[in-house]
């Protein structure tokens, strides 16, 4: 059975910093890219970075870039996201998520996602 | 950016009823198109990729169609359980943008 399980969200003052982490388990972790979305409270889905199995293509959403940064070790079936300068909007549920690809990309398992609040 | 563009934002329906929601990409995406359902508190679920092609175990009772910037998901009957809020994904190119989202309510 996949499963994703994140860690590390939490309470964070504005321009501070956060790292989250995703354990796999269920699947042959380096097969898949792998990516971050989230989820504003009551707001929609907005999908914040990629990284492919062997860390070889890297993506940012406009919003983060320069702020954030993905990684994964494979050996440890780990993905993160290491989060600096944070501001009130960062504020959201992060969820980790696998990306299939078969000539079409689509998620197919997501983590149970966790809150990442920026207050003062 | 591919910019994903969902309409309506909300909707209100009775169960029996067909139900459509749209979605617009501001460049042509072919069919690289994804329809996701997520319930309240729930993270989301996949119903349709590649614009038309429906997920294993969803029912048929949903259908998407659509190419290049425009495109539909259809619930030709309504059940209880699918209340929920759904949301277009393009998967042309990084970063695989998502639409702001339609939810659909009980009338």
């Amino acid at each position: 059975e996949v499963q994703l399980v994140e860690s590390g969200g939490g309470l964070v003052k504005p321009g501070g910093s956060l790292r989250l982490s995703c354990t796999a388990s269920g699947f042959t972790f380096s097969s898949y890219s792998m990516i971050w979305v989230r989820q504003a409270p009551g707001k929609g889905l907005e999908w914040v970075s990629s990284i492919d199995g062997t860390s070889g293509y890297i993506f940012y959403a406009d919003s983060v870039q320069g702020r954030f940064t993905i990684s994964r070790d494979n050996a440890k079936k780990s993905l993160y996201l290491q989060m600096n300068s944070l501001r009130a909007e960062d504020t959201a549920v992060y969820y980790c998520a696998r990306e299939f690809s078969s000539g079409w990309y689509w998620v197919d398992y997501w983590g149970q996602g966790t809150l990442v609040t920026v207050s003062s | 950016d591919i910019q994903m563009t969902q309409s309506p934002s909300s909707l209100s329906a009775s169960v029996g009823d067909r139900v459509t929601i749209t979605c617009r990409a501001s460049q042509s995406i072919s069919t690289y198109l994804n329809w996701y359902q997520q319930k309240p508190g729930k993270a989301p679920k996949l119903l349709i990729y590649g614009a038309s092609t429906l997920q294993s175990g969803v029912p048929s009772s949903f259908s998407g169609s659509g190419s290049g910037t425009d495109f539909t998901l259809t619930i030709s009957s309504l059940q209880p359980e699918d209340f929920a809020s759904y949301y277009c994904q393009q998967s042309y190119s990084p970063p695989r943008t998502f639409g702001q989202g339609t939810k659909v309510e009980i009338k």
